[in-house]
């Protein structure tokens, strides 16, 4: 079965500080892999996607970049934090084809 | 381009009592369609999906949906609502002719009460 991990599950940074959130997926090849970022408990914003190692779709611009160096890992990355980037951060892959997606339990991250 | 609607901020139902949390969608092309569930702090879990066939799906947890192209709906059901299923629903849209992201609705809290 396909287990999705991320972590830290909690993360309290100042401004101005660098981010990486990490997530892995396992038993599957080649996922189409998401970030998204979910404000206030409520709607989803996809932040980036990718089909394959080395290819991103961003959504929206900011402060934030992502990289897949790996099959089955992504990356969430900003070098400097806003008050704004604060929220609940998740990763979700699906299948080639783009079908029903599977999340993460997601980061709490918290820019003071 | 492709969108979708949760008219519906909060669902209240009594434990027992059938629930419909609603969800309207718009696309070019003809669609995929799904339903998550989230718990408190958790990530989203999938429910069920229309991708073709019978207009009625069955999902998890005893939760169903209807597809209605005319009405161009997905309204997710349940014929007795548990104090569990209280969550946070999302409904989400992807145009089969697009490959590309799905769009999801901004969501539907519901709460069932003993």
């Amino acid at each position: 079965s396909q287990t999705i991990h991320q972590w830290p599950a909690t993360l309290v940074q100042p401004v101005g500080s660098p981010l990486s959130l990490e997530c892995t997926v396992e038993g599957t090849s080649n996922p189409n892999l998401y970030w998204y970022r979910q404000a206030a408990g409520r709607g989803l914003q996809l932040l980036f996607y990718s089909v394959g190692i080395g290819q991103i779709s961003s959504e929206v611009p900011q402060n934030l970049s992502a990289s897949r160096p790996q099959d089955r890992q992504f990356i969430l990355s900003s070098k400097k934090l806003l008050l704004s980037d604060s929220g609940f951060y998740l990763c979700a892959w699906s299948k080639e084809g783009f079908y029903e997606q599977y999340f993460g339990p997601g980061t709490r991250l918290t820019v003071t | 381009a492709q969108s979708v609607a949760q008219p519906e901020d909060q669902v209240n139902v009594a434990e027992g009592n059938p629930l419909t949390v609603k969800c309207t969608y718009s696309v070019s092309g003809n669609p995929y369609l799904f339903w998550y569930v989230q718990y408190p702090n958790r990530g989203l879990q999938f429910l069920l999906k229309y991708i073709t066939g019978d207009n009625l799906v069955k999902g998890s947890y005893g939760f169903e949906a209807e597809f209605n192209k005319s009405q161009t709906s997905f309204h997710l059901k349940k014929p007795s609502a548990l104090v569990s299923d209280s969550a946070l629903y999302f409904c989400a849209v992807r145009d089969m002719n697009w490959i590309g992201k799905s769009t999801f609705g901004d969501g539907t809290t519901l709460t069932v009460k003993p």
